[in-house]
């Protein structure tokens, strides 16, 4: 079992660029969630998936991000339009949400320079 | 976020000692989490707990969600569990899965 992963782990981009980023969640998990985590905020809830459907949003911003999950052995997340503030190590969790089998793996992250 | 207050912010301890690290909720949550970020940087699982207490080595957890928080205890202190610890937990009425951290504490162990 590789664990989550994610690709890829560094990226660079200049002000104004899209960013992709790309999560393999561990085979048979059901939900797949994406964070982020900066200095001054921590870890923050961005979005996630259950059985491919988007269930919640609301912790994306709503302009420039956009996330997806066209099956159920990957999911993207995509920023347009980079802003320097987008800079930040984005992580990714797969969860086989169960009962108490909701314990979330989450993946080592892409760390995101917007220069 | 502002729904799980971690603390300490830092702990220093020598080898062979122990403390606890906690985090109280400001809101009922379900289920709570905590992590070790390694070397690499990687969220390491330590604990998942619904309720009650759970034991691992030298670590142990505790959970209440009734009385708001959770502990995770480190007896015998060692220097490789040097590192960041974070809790997380999933908040009662709340996306189910969907965690609210804490702002981590960051353990260095002294030999």
């Amino acid at each position: 079992n590789a664990g989550v992963i994610q690709t890829p782990r560094h990226k660079v981009t200049g002000k104004g660029q899209e960013a992709t980023l790309w999560c393999e969640p561990i085979s048979g998990h059901s939900a797949v969630f994406w964070y982020r985590q900066t200095i001054v905020q921590g870890l923050e809830f961005l979005t996630y998936f259950r059985n491919q459907a988007p269930i919640d949003d609301s912790g994306m911003p709503k302009e420039r991000f956009s996330a997806q999950m066209p099956n159920q052995s990957h999911s993207t997340l995509k920023i347009q339009s980079t802003q320097p503030q987008d800079s930040a190590v984005y992580l990714c969790a797969s969860s086989f949400l169960g009962v108490n089998q909701d314990t979330q793996y989450f993946g080592p992250g892409t760390r995101l320079l917007v220069l | 976020g502002d729904q799980v207050e971690q603390s300490p912010s830092a702990l220093s301890l020598h080898e062979g000692t122990g403390s606890a690290l906690r985090c109280n909720f400001t809101t009922t949550m379900r289920a709570v989490q905590w992590f070790r970020k390694n070397s690499r940087g990687s969220l390491i699982n330590l604990f998942y707990l619904a309720s009650g207490t759970k034991e691992n080595g030298r670590l142990k957890s505790a959970f209440d969600s009734k009385e708001r928080y959770s502990t995770l205890h480190i007896r015998d202190a060692q220097l490789e569990d040097s590192g960041t610890y974070f809790c997380a937990a999933e908040a009662e009425g709340s996306a189910l899965g969907r965690l609210h951290f804490g702002a981590g504490t960051q353990l260095i162990v002294i030999p």
